[in-house]
């Protein structure tokens, strides 16, 4: 969506190193939702963020929010393969949990 | 653990069939959701429904219907599939917004090819 980029849109990190993938609107968001996907397969909810300035961790996995709830940004520390996929983020624009897209990064970790 | 379930994992229809996706989640979640994933463009709404009867249009709803007669149960319809309705289609679920947490649930998808 045009509404809602995502980038890089690919990313290939050796193993151990970190990375940072980022989410950006154009509107201000009711809520930033982080999921990922294994090639052919469902979406896994990782984390939601919903006030200006939130960060959340999971594992290696932290995802912030910034004061004007317009931007995301998800890092993973020490990369393992495991962490290959495909991460999206979506935008909650209007409060109704009809979420907007990016188009997603494919990340690889070479071991 | 919420568990969405779609009806099917592959399917291969021809062009004009009249083609259902099913979609069962056993959350007692209020909405239901069906997009479609295409690579490059991310994951389209087609449709959603808020409530039993109850639907509303997303981004993309042409060529496309949906039928929500029971809470658990959401389905997508597509009344004569085309070649450029191959995609892989993913259907959702969550609670309505105001609860503690409402984040979308998903299904494990159906890659659906039309010859």
């Amino acid at each position: 969506s045009q509404e809602l980029e995502q980038s890089p849109q690919s990313l290939i990190v050796q193993e151990g190193k970190n990375l940072t993938i980022n989410c950006t609107s154009s509107k201000t968001l009711y809520g930033l939702y982080w999921y990922k996907q294994k090639y052919g397969e469902g979406l896994i909810f990782l984390m939601m963020l919903q006030k200006g300035g939130e960060e959340k961790s999971h594992e290696k996995i932290t995802a912030k929010l910034d004061e004007k709830k317009q931007q995301s940004s998800l890092h993973i520390t020490a990369s393992q393969p495991s962490h290959a996929g495909i991460y999206l983020c979506g935008a909650d624009m209007e409060y109704g949990n009809k979420l907007v897209f990016g188009a997603g990064t494919i990340l690889r970790v070479k071991s | 653990d919420v568990k969405v379930t779609q009806s099917s994992r592959y399917l291969v229809k021809r062009t004009g069939e009249k083609v259902f996706l099913e979609c069962v989640q056993d959350m007692d979640h209020e909405n239901m959701f069906w997009y479609r994933q295409d690579p490059g463009l991310g994951l389209r709404l087609i449709y959603f429904s808020y409530d039993v009867k109850m639907k509303e249009k997303g981004d993309i709803p042409e060529g496309y219907s949906v039928s929500r007669e029971k809470k658990e149960r959401f389905s997508l319809i597509l009344e004569s599939a085309s070649t450029n309705q191959t995609s892989m289609y993913l259907c959702a679920s969550s609670y309505a917004p105001g609860r503690d947490s409402y984040e979308q649930y998903f299904g494990p998808g159906t890659r659906l090819t039309v010859t």
